[in-house]
């Protein structure tokens, strides 16, 4: 079944680089995504990979995707007080009509 | 540009009343879907619609109906509104396979 796991919590410095972890467990992923949630809003789109790439690069984000072991990280450089937010993966698996699984979102806590 | 736009962005109902929730895209997107988030769960799905007048039940739809009216809006009901329904709504949509969702700001609903 589709599953997606998700650390709860990271706390980094201001300036550091940020890494978020996601596992998920069914290989027929076809996209993988990660959504941003700031406090009281909706998710905003970060970027997103297809599952037959290794990494993919936005300014400050960097995708890896480890196929093997089913792994899936967003890198943030020069971590800002403004990425503090929680951080969601989902992946669509083939033939669901693009339905996403969302992993249960990992909360970045960035400090002085 | 509107995106996603979702009414009501709160709500409070006592157990037992009826309420629609409302979602309209101006995006000329042909799928819609309907999440619920609650803490430490991430997101859930409702129902979705791939196509208009087409609808599917998601995860967890017990307690919810859904219509996509037209290619535009897709409303979310309750129909008697039980404690266990308090939760964020979220709606999104996308064009269809591999394109990301975009989502509304989504409603809070609180019942008494």
């Amino acid at each position: 079944g589709e599953d997606v796991e998700q650390s709860l919590f990271l706390s980094v410095r201001e300036g550091d680089s940020s890494v978020i972890n996601c596992t998920y467990t069914d290989s027929s992923s076809t996209y993988l995504y990660w959504y941003k949630q700031e406090p009281g809003a909706g998710l905003q789109l970060l970027t997103y990979i297809f599952s037959n790439m290794d990494m993919k690069q936005d300014q400050r984000l960097t995708v890896l995707l480890n196929k093997k072991d089913k792994h899936l990280s967003l890198r943030i450089a020069d971590t800002q007080t403004g990425d503090s937010a929680i951080y969601f993966c989902a992946e669509t698996l083939t033939g669901t009509a693009s339905k996403l699984t969302f992993g249960t979102g990992t909360r970045l806590q960035v400090t002085l | 540009n509107a995106g996603v736009t979702q009414t009501p962005k709160f709500q409070v109902l006592k157990t037992g009343q009826s309420m629609t929730l409302q979602c309209a895209q101006d995006m000329n997107h042909n799928s819609m879907y309907w999440y619920r988030q609650d803490p430490g769960m991430g997101l859930r799905l409702i129902y979705y619609s791939a196509s208009e007048g087409t609808t599917d039940k998601g995860e967890v739809p017990n307690g919810y109906n859904v219509s996509r009216l037209n290619k535009r809006e897709f409303s979310l009901r309750l129909e008697s509104a039980a404690p266990s329904q308090t939760s964020v709504y979220f709606c999104a949509s996308t064009t269809g396979v591999g394109q990301p969702q975009h989502f509304g700001d989504g409603t809070r609903l609180s019942i008494l």
